[in-house]
């Protein structure tokens, strides 16, 4: 089985940066990706990596190393509204299905 | 241009019933998956439906299925409802074919309380 594991809970500042780790076991690989969930609200997607390297996408940044299987969401200038969960997310090997990390709560502090 | 649609919104049933969850995919997206998110989870995979077929099935008991229709939507049913069964219904749209992963679409998910 495939299985994701990321921190439950991040506290932060507002301006600052923080990253949010994600480690994973896969019988294969199709790329990690990331989403963002507000308290009652829908998963957003935010980035995807199918090779090791850096993904920007504004504020965002998404890193992958595969030879670790790690990686990490990094978001820069901290703002109130980045106070959400975080899931990493792999889709299972030879199947058409999405596994989700359990979350990260990030908490932006003002 | 809308994104994907779930309705109802919340819903409360009594143990033993059974509940029907709808869903409209994205204007373009061919593709339905639907989660189950219990509070404070990931999202878990419950099926995914491509061409009105179930494609992909997940570790839920039968009492769990699904239907797609020609336009794309898709209907959740689960019968004989449990308490374990309380929590948010996620449905995602993708397209089938994309030279990029945009990764899912997904809606603002149905709130199924089960007393």
């Amino acid at each position: 089985g495939q299985s994701l594991e990321q921190p439950s809970e991040v506290t932060a500042v507002e301006g600052a940066i923080v990253q949010i780790n994600c480690t994973y076991q896969t019988s294969g690989f199709y790329g990690l990706s990331w989403y963002q969930q507000h308290d009652g609200g829908a998963p957003t997607f935010l980035s995807y990596n199918a090779l090791d390297g850096l993904e920007e996408t504004g504020r965002f940044s998404s890193f992958l190393s595969r030879s670790d299987s790690y990686g990490y969401l990094l978001l820069q200038e901290l703002q109130m509204k980045d106070s959400a969960s975080y899931f990493c997310a792999v889709r299972d090997s030879g199947t058409y299905k999405y596994i989700f990390g359990t979350g990260t709560r990030l908490k932006v502090l003002a | 241009d809308a994104g994907v649609t779930q309705s109802p919104t919340h819903l409360i049933k009594t143990r033993g019933q059974q509940v029907t969850l709808r869903c409209s995919p994205k204007s373009g997206h061919d593709t339905v998956s639907w989660y189950q998110q219990a509070l404070g989870q990931g999202p878990q995979f419950i099926f995914q439906y491509y061409e009105e077929e179930e494609r992909q099935r997940g570790n839920f008991p039968d009492r769990f299925s699904g239907h797609q229709f020609p336009n794309y939507s898709s209907e959740l049913n689960v019968n004989a409802l449990l308490l374990g069964d309380s929590a948010l219904y996620l449905c995602a749209s993708s397209p089938t074919l994309e030279r990029r992963n945009y990764g899912y679409t997904f809606g603002s998910g149905t709130r199924l309380t089960v007393v």
